[in-house]
């Protein structure tokens, strides 16, 4: 399968745990893109990355969340101290690069805390 | 800034009848439009995009969409609704400069009867 990949599927935590996740995009794609879709509402975007350099981040990534792609394949997610409000579907996409280039979209990662 | 506004939340079809998915875009520059499609536990796929080439712009599975910028507006059709249509749409525009993130609407869910 030479699509995005995302690992865990599904994770369920408790308050306070942190979590990562991670993404493998496809091969020869510049860009990774993560983004959170909670219940009823489109994907936001949450941070980029142009190769491993991370060039732009939301608002929404708090101090908690940080993200890395160390060696400019796969990329991981880390949310520290999870809040119940963390709980969402996690998505990476990749994509060749340029702004008008299609993005590729992985499974997600459906986050709970409890 | 860039957004999108998705006109409906919901919208149900039989069988057979035509498909209107409504989407208006507000851009300070010409934009980059996508729709994107989201079945049930799979992940975002694209269906269509337009990047200032023709207006009229076709897709996957018999869609397509017309860009208007005199109405600003970028809704998606299809002549004849088949059951395996029904998921989420979600209209999209492409963030500001070269960044390349995606804004998303709020989706609609569409519904097909047999």
């Amino acid at each position: 399968d030479t699509g995005v990949s995302q690992d865990p599927r599904h994770k369920i935590t408790k308050r306070g745990q942190n979590v990562t996740f991670r993404c493998d995009p496809i091969s020869e794609h510049n860009r990774l893109y993560w983004y959170r879709q909670t219940l009823g509402q489109g994907p936001e975007f949450l941070t980029y990355f142009q190769n491993e350099a991370q060039l732009e981040k939301s608002r929404l990534l708090s101090d908690r969340f940080s993200a890395e792609r160390p060696k400019g394949s796969f990329s991981t997610l880390e949310i520290q101290r999870t809040e119940q409000g963390d709980s969402a579907m996690y998505l990476c996409a990749s994509s060749l690069g340029g702004s008008s280039d299609t993005q590729y979209f992985g499974p997600g990662t459906r986050l709970t805390v409890l | 800034a860039q957004s999108v506004t998705q006109l409906d939340s919901h919208v149900s079809v039989s069988e057979g009848t035509p498909v209107l998915l409504r989407c208006n875009y507000s851009s300070s520059y010409s934009p980059s439009l996508f729709w994107y499609v989201q079945h049930p536990n799979k992940g975002l796929q694209l269906l269509l995009k337009y990047t200032s080439a023709a207006t009229l712009v076709k897709g996957i599975n018999g869609f397509e969409a017309e860009f208007k910028k005199s109405e600003t507006s970028f809704h998606l059709t299809k002549p004849s609704a088949h059951m395996s249509d029904a998921a989420e749409y979600f209209c999209v525009v492409s963030g500001r400069g070269s960044q390349g993130n995606l804004i998303f609407g709020k989706g609609t869910k569409l519904s097909v009867k047999p």
